[in-house]
């Protein structure tokens, strides 16, 4: 079985700190990785996925994610936070074997940015 | 660029009616994907297709059907609803020959509230 888990409820830093949201990880198979955010009463958006290749992957807004198979982890960093990216975040997994092609999600991480 | 469409954005039903979500993915997307996700709660997954087919099944309860019609479009029925059905409902899509490397896009949801 797939799972992802993210050990912390919130994450509250000031702006212009640097922001970690934590996932690890646990699959059977290859692991195939992606960070959403959601702001309040909207959709689930795409920031970045690891597929293979370079640990260190950049995505949108600035966001990063550093790939650590020893430690099964997938933290999401970004090196200096905004107010604006006080959210809710979700780390998920689909995996290529058995085809488990849907998203496996962990529990959220609410983001708190004070100014 | 043209994101997926779900409708109605707002849904409130009493206990026992029926309710039907749609949900439009985007044009090409061949997957569709259903979430529920409760107040403070992860994305859950209900249920997918792919082609018109089922492809996977999550946590649907049986009084949820689900369907994808020729256009793509797919159609979430819900009957004999309960209170606790109140629930942000998603639809992603995604296009099924980059699975699982592509990620899914989300619609904005239909948030159902039984009362």
């Amino acid at each position: 079985a797939q799972s992802v888990a993210q050990p912390e409820d919130q994450v509250n830093v000031a702006e212009g700190n640097p922001l970690t949201v934590k996932c690890t990880y646990s699959v059977s198979g290859n692991p195939y990785l992606f960070w959403y955010v959601q702001y309040p009463n909207r959709g689930l958006q795409f920031l970045l996925k690891y597929i293979t290749g370079d640990n260190l992957v950049k995505g949108s807004y600035g966001f990063e994610a550093e790939f650590n198979k020893s430690q099964t982890s997938f933290h999401l960093k970004k090196p200096s936070a905004l107010v604006s990216d006080s959210a809710l975040y979700f780390c998920a997994v689909r995996v290529s074997f058995p085809n488990d092609y849907k998203l496996s999600f962990g529990a959220g991480t609410t983001v708190t940015v004070r100014a | 660029a043209a994101g997926v469409i779900q409708s109605p954005r707002h849904l409130i039903k009493e206990k026992r009616e029926t309710a039907t979500l749609k949900c439009y993915p985007i044009p090409r997307h061949d997957t569709v994907y259903w979430y529920q996700q409760g107040p403070g709660q992860d994305p859950q997954f209900l249920i997918s297709f792919y082609e018109k087919m089922q492809s996977d099944k999550g946590s649907i309860p049986d009084r949820f059907s689900a369907q994808q019609f020729s256009d793509y479009h797919s159609e979430l029925n819900m009957s004999s609803l309960e209170l606790g059905d109140s629930a942000l409902y998603f639809c992603a899509s995604s296009l099924t020959t980059l699975t699982p490397r592509s990620p899914l896009h989300f619609g904005n949801g239909t948030r159902l509230t039984v009362t």
